[in-house]
């Protein structure tokens, strides 16, 4: 069974650079029919799509946070990872990583990981 | 781009059924059918519960059913249990290989 699972600090500054690595198991990252996305949900409030990965590194972020986000991917770990810059206490969030099918949907997602955004 | 419209809440009893709606724009919703929906417990991650509109994933209960006409996606719940008793999102593709998702639909099983 196809397991995800985010990983990363725990608390993040304003300002700094946010990171979080999403590691794929049970099933390769490289597979044809899918891309990897990151999604986030501020507490009590709903999902942002944030961007998304094929395994060849071609992505697609939300324009909303464009300039801010970069996500990356190492098949050899089969894993992918986020990076969101220039935080602010706006982007308190649970970080989600999951499987986006080439026919446009979210079928496998991680546990979800709460990243504070504080001094 | 726009988040896509859903209903705060809806409530309904035990076996009874519900309908949640969410309205996109023609540069989303109204222009492609791929339209998902996700179910989340709080404390989990969401669940896909529908995908391309219509079709379910294996092991969802076919109690949950989705449409769509336009720019408005719904999805409907017949035969309430209390274990539906979550939160409700739809996304839809937006082109450029973007998605947005809706605003999520808290559901309550009186």
């Amino acid at each position: 069974q196809l397991q995800l699972q985010e990983s990363g600090p725990g608390l993040v500054k304003p300002s700094e650079t946010l990171s979080l690595t999403c590691t794929v198991s049970g099933g390769s990252i490289t597979t044809s029919s899918y891309f990897w996305g990151w999604i986030r949900q501020p507490p009590g409030k709903g999902l942002e799509w944030i961007g998304s990965i094929y395994y060849s590194g071609s992505t697609s972020y939300n324009p909303s946070l464009k300039g801010r986000v970069t996500i990356s991917v190492d098949t050899s770990k089969n894993q992918f990872s986020l990076k969101l810059s220039s935080v602010t206490a706006a982007d308190t969030a649970v970080f989600y990583c999951a499987r986006q099918s080439t026919r446009d949907f979210f079928d496998f997602w991680g546990q979800g990981t709460l990243v504070p955004v504080s001094s | 781009q726009s988040a896509l419209t859903q209903p705060a809440s809806v409530s309904g009893s035990p076996g009874q059924s519900i309908t949640i709606s969410c309205t996109g724009t023609s540069s989303d919703l109204g222009s492609y059918n791929v339209v998902s929906w996700y179910q989340q417990h709080p404390g989990k991650a969401p669940k896909l519960i529908i995908y391309e509109g219509t079709k379910r994933p294996s092991g969802v209960s076919n109690r949950f059913s989705g449409s769509k006409s336009g720019n408005t996606a719904s999805l409907t719940i017949y035969g309430l249990l209390a274990e539906d008793e979550a939160d409700y999102y739809c996304c839809s593709y937006a082109g450029n290989r973007n998605f947005v998702f809706g605003g999520g639909t808290k559901l309550t099983v009186l």
